[in-house]
């Protein structure tokens, strides 16, 4: 049973070019949460996928936005890169309805320069 | 509004039970959580405990909720080397909300 993957692995990225990074969560799974891991730092909720809509959203701008497939897997994109966007972004999946169970894939370190 | 606090160092000798500790503000949260965070890795959920729980036992884990005092322990009894890492408590109000992290604890043990 493969658990949440995410693609690639590592990225960098110069000022102001845009991103796409991927997830495919675990299997069973609809739910697919986004989260940014700045380093030294928690990681912040950025949004959550359902049913292909955007549910919930963090306090992040416009510039990131998303997309879930049919096949529950999910991208996150960036415009407009920052050098504060530099971090490890970490896909999450869950099973909507179910126990509160949360399994995250091992993340994109992106780097902006 | 939501807050998870953590103290960011603990330093255990093998062997030992380490003790990590975490606060929170929100008492609407419903669930909250321990994950485990290795160097260049994304996060292990090691448990999770409900609300209305005061204690979780699993292995060598054991979580303790003191929610008059919003209060999360976790406990590793018998601390290997194969722990050290970065451990992160998190809360949310239901199991579709997000995840409000805590900055982590990193655990060292020492051999």
């Amino acid at each position: 049973d493969a658990g949440v993957t995410q693609s690639p692995t590592h990225l960098i990225k110069t000022r102001g070019q845009q991103v796409t990074l991927r997830c495919s969560p675990k299997s069973g799974h609809d739910t697919v949460s986004w989260y940014q891991q700045a380093l030294g730092q928690g990681p912040q909720f950025i949004f959550q996928y359902y049913e292909e809509e955007e549910r919930q959203r963090g306090n992040f701008p416009d510039r990131f936005s998303g997309h879930q497939f049919p096949n529950y897997s999910s991208e996150l994109n960036v415009n407009a890169l920052l050098l504060g966007d530099s971090a490890l972004y970490l896909c999450a999946s869950s099973l909507r309805g179910a126990a509160a169970q949360q399994y995250f894939g091992p993340g994109t370190r992106l780097t902006v320069t | 509004g939501e807050d998870v606090e953590q103290s960011l160092f603990l330093s255990v000798r093998e062997g030992d039970s380490s003790v990590i500790n975490c606060t929170y503000t929100d008492s609407s949260s419903t669930y909250l959580y321990w994950y485990k965070q290795e160097p260049g890795a994304g996060l292990q959920l090691l448990t999770y405990i409900f609300s209305n729980m005061d204690m979780k036992q699993d292995q060598r884990l054991t979580v303790l909720l003191n929610k008059k005092d919003k209060h999360l322990s976790l406990r590793i009894a018998d601390t290997q080397t194969g722990d050290s890492a970065i451990y992160f408590c998190a809360e949310s109000m239901s199991g579709n909300t997000p995840l409000v992290f805590g900055k982590g604890t990193r655990l060292s043990v020492i051999a």
